[in-house]
Formats: C-alpha cells, structure tokens, sequence
C-alpha cells in the first residue's frame, strides 16, 4: 500500500498572492495529477506528468504552474490567486503511463483567496 | 475532445435497495477505458470499478457493476443491496487511448441512502 500527503491542508491567501500546494506519493508511482474541484463540481484537470520532469497541461492550466523534480513529488502553483479560485485542489497518482491503471487520490488541500 | 455527462444530480434510495447511477460520454477514440470513482462526506475519493471499451462483459466488483452499453456510449453504475455508506458523491470518468493518462471527469451524482 501507500499514501498520498497533500500539504498544506488549508491554505489561505491574499488576491494576487503567489501560492504553492505540494504534494508527496510513496506508491512509485510514475504518472501524478493536479485537479480542481470547485464546490458541488466534478474534478477538472490542470496539469499531470507521466514521469520526472515532465510537465502536461490539462484543461485548467491558465493562472497555474507545476513542478515535478522528483518521481514523489508534485507542486502546484497558483501564479496569481484570484477571488474565484476558493475550491479544493487534488493530487492523484497512477502506475505507468496512467492509460488503464486507477488513480490514487490525496485528501486535498482547500484554498481560499481573501 | 472527450466528455463525460452524469445527468443524475441526486438520487434517494431505501437502504437494501438496488440503484442505477447514470453516465453517457463522447470520444472519437475507438479505445478507451471508464472508470467510476467514490468521494465520500470527508472529501476522500476512492476507486471503485473499471470498464475496458473492447471488453463485452460488464465489471463486476463486490456488490457494484457496470452496465456497458457501448453503442449507447453509456456506462451505469449498478449498486445491489445498498447500504447508508454507500451515501456519496459519484463521479464517472474516461480515458481514451489517444488522450495518453489524462481522465475526463463527470459531474458526479450524489446518492442518499435512508434507513
């Protein structure tokens, strides 16, 4: 088994701010997603990377930037925070490329912009 | 593009019951794969089922199934003898094989089981 840890769990920030969301997997997993969920809403994509140092954009990236050094580790961030960017941010993680395999997700970590 | 469309936003059931949760999705992909997955009241999402698009058979795992119906492009979730933690929010989603690992989400619908 593994787990996905997503810190912060609560992160509050300023309109404009620069925010990062990290996450950690210990699956050995080769394929990590970052998602949006906004309240009541289904999980919408904003970038993954099916291994280390490589970088897809899905179809929420505009405003956001990821990193991925290394193979258990995934960041998101929040270039430029925005009043209607309060929603919960998912990290997941599948084996391989991810084509067939189940996603693992993390706990989330919520985001509100003051 | 793919799509993914839940047009259950709610559903109620009696606890024991069986219930259907519905999902049709678009792809001009001929290979893809439909998965459904579980987030619970705390937020926690979790795995529950898999449909391969050249596979007939309909997935079967513990007391869920799937009921492909692939020239409808649907794909329902069938829960038997349902039970209160069974309530939950589910969400329908496809990959297709020209979209490499990216996952289409639906809406998700949430189902309420009473005692």
């Amino acid at each position: 088994g593994g787990i996905i840890t997503q810190t912060p769990k609560f992160l509050i920030g300023q309109e404009g701010q620069k925010l990062t969301l990290k996450c950690q997997q210990n699956f050995n997993h080769d394929t990590m997603y970052w998602y949006r969920q906004d309240s009541g809403k289904g999980l919408r994509l904003i970038y993954y990377s099916i291994t280390e140092n490589d970088l897809q954009k899905g179809d929420l990236s505009e405003g956001y930037d990821a990193s991925r050094e290394k193979k258990s580790s995934f960041s998101l961030t929040v270039t430029s925070a925005q009043k209607n960017e309060m929603a919960v941010f998912l990290c997941a993680s599948s084996i391989g490329g991810g084509r067939y395999a189940e996603q693992f997700f993390g706990p989330g970590t919520r985001l509100t912009v003051l | 593009a793919q799509k993914v469309t839940q047009t259950q936003t709610s559903i109620s059931v009696m606890e024991k019951t069986t219930v259907t949760m519905d999902c049709v999705y678009e792809t001009q992909d001929s290979s893809y794969f439909l998965f459904w997955y579980k987030q619970t009241a705390s937020g926690e999402i979790v795995f529950l089922i898999r449909q391969d698009s050249y596979k007939k058979e309909n997935a079967t795992v513990g007391h869920y199934s799937l009921n492909f119906q692939k020239p409808k492009s649907s794909i329902g979730l069938i829960i038997t003898a349902t039970q209160i933690e069974d309530s939950a929010v589910y969400f329908c989603a496809m990959r297709a094989n020209n979209a490499g690992a990216k996952l289409t989400f639906g809406g998700g619908t949430r189902l309420t089981v009473r005692p």
